[in-house]
């Protein structure tokens, strides 16, 4: 049970590259979520999805696409990177629309030159 | 919008002391939860709450929904609770997210 997974670790891009962060959980859980965490302020929601199929943007989705492409795996997609958006990451699920324990994943630290 | 304020930003204590992290929100919530961010990164719940008081180890976590303040004490610290500490607002109703506080940097000496 390897709970909340997220690929790679870290990544360097240039401006106007495009990648792809992929998370993954294996807790059978409906809602997942895409925050980034900036020095000096707290964890910001990007987008979430409360079930397969369904998607919404957070507080910061500009810059940003998801993808739920089934119940385990939640991508998010910089189509074209900008400085700004230099940040770690943090997928997070939970089990359903209750207010429940989130569990995160361990971050992946992009750096956009 | 709910506004999540901590406070302490940053506390650094000696080893044994009785530790005290305090949130305030700005709106009512469902749920407050408390994590831990070690200083590798990883976040882990260590609570959720919408009234009263829960334990867990030397760790406790109180709410006081009418005056809409949390605290998070900690008892005979240790520096392995050295550690970034979040508090989380949940909105209710929805998979909508949380609303973080930008934490507390606790350092632990020995």
């Amino acid at each position: 049970n390897a709970g909340v997974t997220q690929t790679p670790k870290f990544q360097v891009l240039k401006t106007g590259q495009s990648m792809t962060l992929q998370c993954a959980q294996d807790m059978n859980h409906n809602s997942m979520y895409w925050y980034r965490q900036d020095p000096g302020m707290g964890l910001r929601l990007i987008y979430y999805s409360a079930s397969e199929g369904t998607t919404d943007k957070g507080e910061v989705p500009n810059g940003y696409n998801v993808s739920r492409l089934n119940k385990r795996e939640f991508s998010l997609r910089l189509e074209s990177a900008a400085p700004s958006q230099t940040s770690v990451y943090f997928c997070a699920s939970r089990r359903s629309e209750v207010q429940e324990t989130q569990y995160f994943g361990p971050g992946t630290r992009l750096l956009v030159l | 919008k709910n506004e999540v304020e901590q406070s302490p930003q940053n506390l650094t204590a000696q080893e044994g002391e009785f530790i005290t992290i305090n949130c305030s929100y700005s709106v009512g919530i469902s749920a407050l939860h408390w994590l831990q961010q070690h200083p590798g990164g990883g976040i882990v719940s260590l609570f959720m709450l919408s009234s009263g008081k829960k334990k867990h180890g030397r760790l406790i976590a109180t709410i006081n929904i009418q005056e809409k303040h949390s605290s998070l004490h900690i008892t005979a610290s240790h520096p392995r609770d050295s550690a970034v500490y979040i508090c989380a607002a949940a909105m209710g109703g929805g998979a909508d997210g949380l609303t973080f506080g930008k934490g507390t940097h606790l350092i632990i000496q020995p």
